[in-house]
């Protein structure tokens, strides 16, 4: 069975700073991944795609992949109140595509 | 550019009675996939649509639940009879085309099932 883990959370951080959400995946034929970002009560909303290894950065958002660990990452810099949510890692293989149980992020003021 | 429309929003019934869903992806969007979501869980999928084709229902518990997409738009989801454990949040979401890779999919607001 294909797997996609995610520490459930929630991780605290304070205004301003770094939040990193981590996502490991057990199919080594996988090719595409997505982050989601779902606020409470909403349904999840797409906020980055990554298919190859390295980093992809797009504003505050950076994901990384390391297909060889088999992982993805996303980063969040100068984290805001308003990034407070549960982040998706989704992962697709072949005509699959696997979500996690997502983190939750708290940032605090 | 309108996003997923999906319908009702919420929906509260008692057991043993028929509920349907309906969902609109966005235009020009083959692929049609419905999800269920638990509390705290991720999306899981129920089934996917090419066109007016189910490529992929085998998680679709099929004795009482069903779907169809006529004229390869418009989709509805159809259970009958519900369940207490059916409760949760029903996610439809579209994307442009199955590819396999750059399938970055577009989810519409859900429905929320109460079961009683």
């Amino acid at each position: 069975q294909k797997e996609v883990e995610q520490n459930s959370g929630p991780l605290s951080v304070p205004e301003g700073a770094i939040a990193s959400l981590n996502c490991t995946y057990s199919d080594r034929g996988s090719q595409s991944f997505f982050w989601y970002r779902q606020y409470s009560g909403k349904s999840p909303e797409l906020i980055m795609s990554i298919y190859s290894n390295g980093d992809k950065e797009d504003g505050r958002f950076t994901a990384q992949l390391n297909k060889a660990s088999q992982y993805v990452s996303l980063l969040i810099r100068d984290s805001q109140p308003s990034d407070s949510a549960t982040y998706l890692c989704a992962v697709s293989a072949g005509n699959m595509l696997t979500f996690g149980g997502g983190t939750r992020l708290m940032v605090k003021p | 550019e309108a996003g997923v429309v999906q319908s009702p929003r919420y929906k509260i019934i008692e057991k043993k009675q028929p509920v349907a869903f309906w969902c609109n992806p966005i235009s020009g969007h083959n692929t049609l996939y419905w999800y269920l979501q638990n509390l705290g869980q991720g999306p899981e999928l129920l089934i996917r649509y090419e066109n007016e084709e189910a490529v992929d229902d085998s998680q679709l518990p099929k004795d009482r639940f069903s779907a169809e997409r006529l004229k390869g738009v418009d989709s509805t989801l159809k259970i009958q009879p519900a369940e207490l454990g059916d409760s949760a949040v029903y996610l439809c979401a579209s994307s442009l085309v199955w590819t396999g890779a750059y399938n970055e999919q577009f989810f519409g607001p859900g429905t929320r099932l109460t079961v009683l």
